[in-house]
């Protein structure tokens, strides 16, 4: 069964700079990897997503993410946060073939002070 | 992706009582699922919901605490019976079509007293 680590349950950061949420997840077989984002009183907003090709993907808002195989990890990273960026951010997981079930990480609260 | 709606945004409830929630979307889905957040916490999977079939649920839940419907491809319902604050919690429906991402709804705010 897949696992996924959230190391930062909170990662305080100043606006304007830059920010890395960490996320390493353990599977025996190759997965799908996720990051999602939850605004206050909502749901969960799809950020970003690797499921195949390239290992750096570009996410909305201006977030990225890299999959690195060997070390099992998908770090989220945003070169300059805004304000706006405060929220909780969980990773999550999916196994090929495991029928779309997904695996969340604990969550890192990202708070953007002035 | 899909826009999701889900019914009640919020509610209070008593102990001892049930309460069934919808899950609607605006275009046929291959796969619906329902997650609790409690307070403070991560997403757990409760089930997976089949259509015209029994839903599929993950360890620790079970059918007769949390009966899930879907009759068709755009909606499913989740009940949560026999209510204890232990269930105070936020319920959210997902969806899925092919190439294994996900969408969430806005999720169902519920505290029991």
């Amino acid at each position: 069964a897949q696992s996924v680590t959230q190391l930062d349950s909170q990662v305080p950061v100043f606006e304007e700079a830059p920010v890395e949420l960490r996320c390493n997840y353990s599977s025996s077989v190759s997965v799908y990897l996720f990051w999602y984002v939850q605004y206050p009183n909502q749901g969960l907003q799809l950020l970003l997503k690797y499921l195949s090709g390239s290992t750096l993907v570009k996410g909305i808002n201006g977030f990225e993410a890299e999959f690195n195989k060997s070390q099992t990890s998908f770090h989220l990273r945003k070169p300059s946060v805004h304000i706006s960026d405060t929220a909780e951010y969980f990773c999550a997981v999916s196994e090929m073939g495991g029928g779309n079930k997904l695996t969340f990480g604990t969550g890192t609260q990202l708070k953007v002070e002035l | 992706s899909a826009v999701i709606s889900q019914k009640p945004s919020r509610d209070i409830c008593q102990r001892g009582t049930s309460l069934t929630i919808q899950c609607q979307v605006d275009s046929q889905v291959t796969m619906m699922f329902w997650y609790r957040q409690q307070p403070g916490q991560s997403l757990t999977l409760i089930a997976t919901a089949n259509q015209g079939s029994e839903a599929t649920y993950e360890s620790g839940f079970v059918i007769d605490k949390f009966p899930i419907s879907r009759p068709n491809l755009t909606f499913s319902t989740l009940t949560v019976s026999n209510m204890s604050p232990e269930d105070s919690s936020i319920y959210l429906c997902s969806v899925a079509n092919r190439r294994e991402t996900q969408y969430f709804g806005p999720g169902t705010r519920l505290l029991v007293l």
